[in-house]
């Protein structure tokens, strides 16, 4: 199956600073997901960013899927922003809901 | 309704006793989804349901878990003789259909057992 790979794994900025969360996976993908799970433990869904380019506020992702990465940039970052910010790709080839994630980046953004 | 929905939020259990974990999807979504997020092992794909179907029930860990889902909405996870290393937070998600959608996530259920 295939294999996801995130970095950093930890990340500390202070509010107003600007960063990027790299995404690396093993094989081509059709359904590339990026979220981000507050520290209540709720999971919430950014982008479905399987190629391309799409932005959401101050949150944008870009998928390379011929060479295998996205990014995740988070510009003018707020303390809000802080949590584990997750990506996740399809086990196998085909049309698959199956699920397998990275290990997170853990951002804290400082007053 | 609004979202997914999950209960118990929180689950005590003594070891060796069953518990049942319930997820409610969005309104309209077939697909339903369950994780388990554990300490140090990230967020691990158990089962999925297409409507009532369980095609893949290859990332249940033992044959102590088990899912069923009624009349393609509410699904149920059971864990029997619950052991130690079950504790984790078993998340449940749903998306329009199988395949290339969003996936929408619940809360979840804190699982200890003592």
């Amino acid at each position: 199956g295939i294999q996801v790979e995130q970095s950093p794994p930890d990340l500390i900025l202070q509010e107003g600073a600007n960063s990027t969360l790299r995404c690396n996976f093993s094989d081509s993908v059709n359904n590339l997901q990026w979220f981000h799970q507050n520290p209540w433990g709720q999971l919430i869904n950014l982008f479905y960013i399987p190629s391309g380019t799409k932005q959401n506020g101050r949150l944008s992702a870009t998928t390379v899927a011929t060479e295998r990465y996205s990014l995740l940039y988070i510009s003018s970052s707020q303390t809000t922003d802080s949590g584990v910010y997750f990506c996740a790709a399809p086990h196998g080839s085909g049309n698959t809901g199956k699920l397998i994630f990275g290990q997170g980046t853990t951002l804290q953004v400082k007053p | 309704g609004a979202g997914v929905s999950q209960s118990p939020s929180n689950k005590v259990t003594e070891k060796g006793k069953d518990v049942e974990l319930r997820c409610d999807p969005i309104s309209g979504h077939t697909a339903l989804y369950w994780y388990r997020q554990s300490l140090g092992q990230g967020l691990e794909f158990l089962i999925y349901f297409q409507g009532n179907s369980a095609p893949d029930k290859s990332g249940l860990p033992s044959d102590r878990f088990s899912a069923e889902r009624t009349g393609g909405s509410v699904s149920t996870l059971t864990i029997q003789r619950t052991q130690q290393e079950d504790s984790a937070v078993y998340l449940c998600a749903s998306s329009l259909d199988w395949g290339r959608t969003i996936q929408y996530f619940g809360a979840g259920t804190r699982l200890s057992v003592l």
